[in-house]
């Protein structure tokens, strides 16, 4: 079964670390790029981040610039989002994604930023 | 930066009409890196249809794209009780490579 499964989520205090994680099964990892999209509560799709497939590329929202690194590691079919330096307004469920074109999304991991 | 600005904001409308939803780019946008995403509460986004006018597998015929450069739509021909949902566009072909639009709720009149 194609599919790409979100985990790492969870509450974390302002200033503080979290790494998401994404392992996707039943296709070709290596070859695509992927990405991480977030959603604040009640709030619209954000992109944060992409990285191609060979990692060569990468690429961040302005928002999380010089706070959240995307690495990948292509042996074990996954993608990580290092998120670091946490705020509050980073509170919302993060969704791996990708290929853009094949549409496949995680189920999303909720991360939450409070004190 | 591209910015995709969609509208309405709303669109309140009964079963059976039919839905037209507008995306307008900041900057040219090549047909081939625009996408519509349909979001239920609490699900993740599905993709509708990508290169503006190509349908992603399973999707209904009555989903529709359209459009080029700076300009795009999404139509859906007759709206089904499922349909009523948020709907997204997202250019992906330009850096930074992935923004959305900012929504188009289309609700129960």
């Amino acid at each position: 079964e194609v599919q790409l499964v979100d985990s790492g989520g969870g509450l974390v205090k302002p200033g503080g670390s979290l790494r998401l994680s994404c392992v996707a099964s039943g296709f070709t990892f290596s070859t695509y790029s992927f990405s991480w999209v977030r959603q604040a509560p009640g709030k619209g799709l954000e992109w944060v981040s992409s990285i191609s497939g060979s990692s060569t590329y990468r690429y961040y929202a302005d928002s999380v610039k010089g706070r959240f690194t995307i690495s990948r590691d292509n042996a074990k079919n996954s993608v990580y989002l290092q998120m670091d330096s946490l705020r509050a307004e980073d509170t919302a469920v993060y969704y791996c994604a990708g290929p853009w074109e094949h549409g496949r999304w995680g189920q999303g991991t909720l991360v939450t930023v409070s004190s | 930066e591209i910015v995709l600005t969609q509208s309405p904001g709303t669109l309140s409308l009964s079963p059976g009409e039919r839905a037209t939803l507008s995306c307008r780019a900041s900057q040219s946008v090549s047909s081939s890196y625009l996408a519509w995403y349909q979001q239920k509460p609490g699900l993740a986004p599905r993709l509708l249809i990508y290169g503006a006018s190509s349908r992603a597998t399973g999707i209904p015929d009555r989903f529709s794209g359209s459009g080029s450069g700076t300009d795009f739509t999404l139509s859906i021909s007759r709206l089904e009780p499922e349909d009523f949902a948020v709907y997204y566009c997202q250019q992906y072909g330009s850096s930074p490579p992935g923004t959305f639009g900012q929504g188009t709720k289309v609700e129960i009149k």
